[in-house]
């Protein structure tokens, strides 16, 4: 299984803190992704790192990978009370595979106003 | 450009009735995933279709779970016989040929008596 597991399970800091998260993962992937849910919705897709790839910025997120250790992490700087959310790594999917993604168990993410 | 459609948002069934989850994917999408979520977890891959075949449904429970993406019309999740372990959120998604980021829908919540 290529199942991500999360890391912390919940997190809560101040608004304006940054937030990291870790996911770990346990065979070769193509890729890893980042997806937030917001209480009683669907994933919304944030970043898709690929496994050539060390880091990727998209505004205030970052993300790293390293695959030798099978781990990612997500970033989120200068925290808003919007970013309250559940966060979840996914793996599996590639370019021309007919693969499914497999998610983590999420972290839990509360911002403090 | 509406993105992945499903309904009903809520459902409730007793005990031994069915339930049928629709679920249209984006325009241009072929391929479709569901998957359950149970409070405070993470996703849990279900089944993976395109037009007209199932590519993978491992995550598909044996018996009284079936889904079909016919060449018209929406996806249908269908549970027979619902028990009231099957009371979860049930996510849609959808993406173009070559998976990589997924869509999602915002849900149908299932809740069994």
């Amino acid at each position: 299984s290529q199942q991500g597991e999360e890391d912390p399970q919940a997190l809560s800091i101040q608004e304006g803190e940054n937030a990291t998260m870790n996911c770990s993962y346990k065979t070769s992937i193509n890729n890893l992704q980042w997806y937030r849910q917001n209480s009683g919705r669907g994933l919304v897709h944030l970043i898709l790192i690929r496994s050539n790839e060390r880091e990727k910025h998209s505004g205030r997120l970052r993300v790293t990978l390293d695959t030798s250790k099978k781990s990612s992490s997500l970033l989120i700087t200068a925290s808003r009370a919007a970013d309250t959310a559940s966060y979840f790594c996914a793996t599996g999917g590639s370019n021309f595979g007919n693969e499914k993604l497999t998610f983590g168990t999420g972290t839990r993410l509360t911002i403090i106003p | 450009n509406a993105g992945v459609m499903q309904n009903p948002r809520h459902l409730v069934r007793r005990r031994g009735q069915e339930a049928r989850l629709r679920c249209s994917p984006m325009k241009g999408h072929s391929h479709v995933y569901w998957y359950r979520q149970l409070p405070e977890e993470g996703l849990k891959f279900m089944v993976y279709l395109q037009k007209e075949n199932i590519i993978d449904e491992s995550g598909m429970p044996k018996e009284r779970f079936s889904a079909e993406f016919p060449k018209e019309g929406p996806s249908i999740l269908r549970i027979q016989q619902v028990v009231r372990g099957d009371s979860a959120a049930y996510f849609c998604a959808s993406s173009p040929p070559g998976p990589e980021k997924l869509f999602f829908g915002s849900g149908t919540q299932l809740s069994v008596l």
